[in-house]
């Protein structure tokens, strides 16, 4: 049982450029949501999923696009990445909202 | 809207006594749920302790528990018998049942523990 699988753990990006940061479960969870951590900072929402086919939009969407084409899987996909993007990204999953698990997170770096 | 507030960056305790982290929270749904998350130097999240809004007795699990006063709107961290390696960033953290059941964390407190 892998539990939140995120890929890859670290990655540098140039300006401009995009990519997909990658979020697995195999707990068959309805709920999975994507956060960002910044340095010294508590984590804030980027998007979320209440099931396939549903995303919607959390506190800090911009510059960012999600998609759930499966219950398994919720890839994160910076379109243009900035500066301003470097951060730690984790990726969570929730059968019924009250019990979370956490992948071990994506360390992101953008120059 | 949500809010969660922490409002020590850090803390020191001695090892074996215990540490109280404050939390505060704001919401007006009458159901939420309220997390604490412990993030070691490693960096992963570590479930530590839950309360719901509805719950009538304050959540215990081993040396963690959670001292909830849901008229002042708090949910404080209790760790008895601190040990090098609650050494930590330390989060509280809400969710509102009528907000997508997603998460709204607080700024963390940094707890370090003194031998």
């Amino acid at each position: 049982n892998a539990g939140v699988t995120q890929t890859p753990k670290f990655q540098v990006l140039k300006t401009g450029q995009s990519m997909t940061l990658q979020c697995a479960q195999d707990m068959n969870h309805e709920y999975m949501s994507w956060y960002r951590q910044d340095p010294g900072m508590g984590l804030r929402l980027i998007h979320y999923s209440v099931g396939a086919g549903i995303t919607d939009q959390g506190e800090v969407p911009n510059g960012y696009n999600v998609s759930r084409s499966t219950t398994e899987d919720f890839p994160l996909r910076l379109l243009s990445a900035a500066p301003s993007q470097t951060s730690v990204y984790f990726c969570a999953s929730s059968f019924d909202g009250f019990g979370y698990t956490f992948g071990s997170g994506t360390r992101l770096t953008v120059v | 809207a949500q809010k969660i507030t922490q409002t020590q960056p850090g803390m020191f305790v001695q090892e074996k006594e215990a540490v109280t982290l404050d939390c505060t929270y704001d919401t007006s749904d009458p159901s939420y749920g309220l997390f604490w998350y412990k993030q070691p130097s490693s960096g992963e999240m570590i479930f530590l302790i839950y309360q719901g809004s509805y719950d009538q007795q304050n959540a215990t699990e081993g040396r963690y528990s959670l001292n909830f006063q849901k008229a002042r709107k708090s949910a404080n961290l209790v760790i008895s018998a601190s040990q090098l390696g609650d050494s930590a960033m330390y989060f509280c953290a809400m969710r509102v049942d009528n907000a997508g059941n997603m998460l709204t964390f607080g700024g963390g407190t940094r707890l370090m523990v003194k031998p």
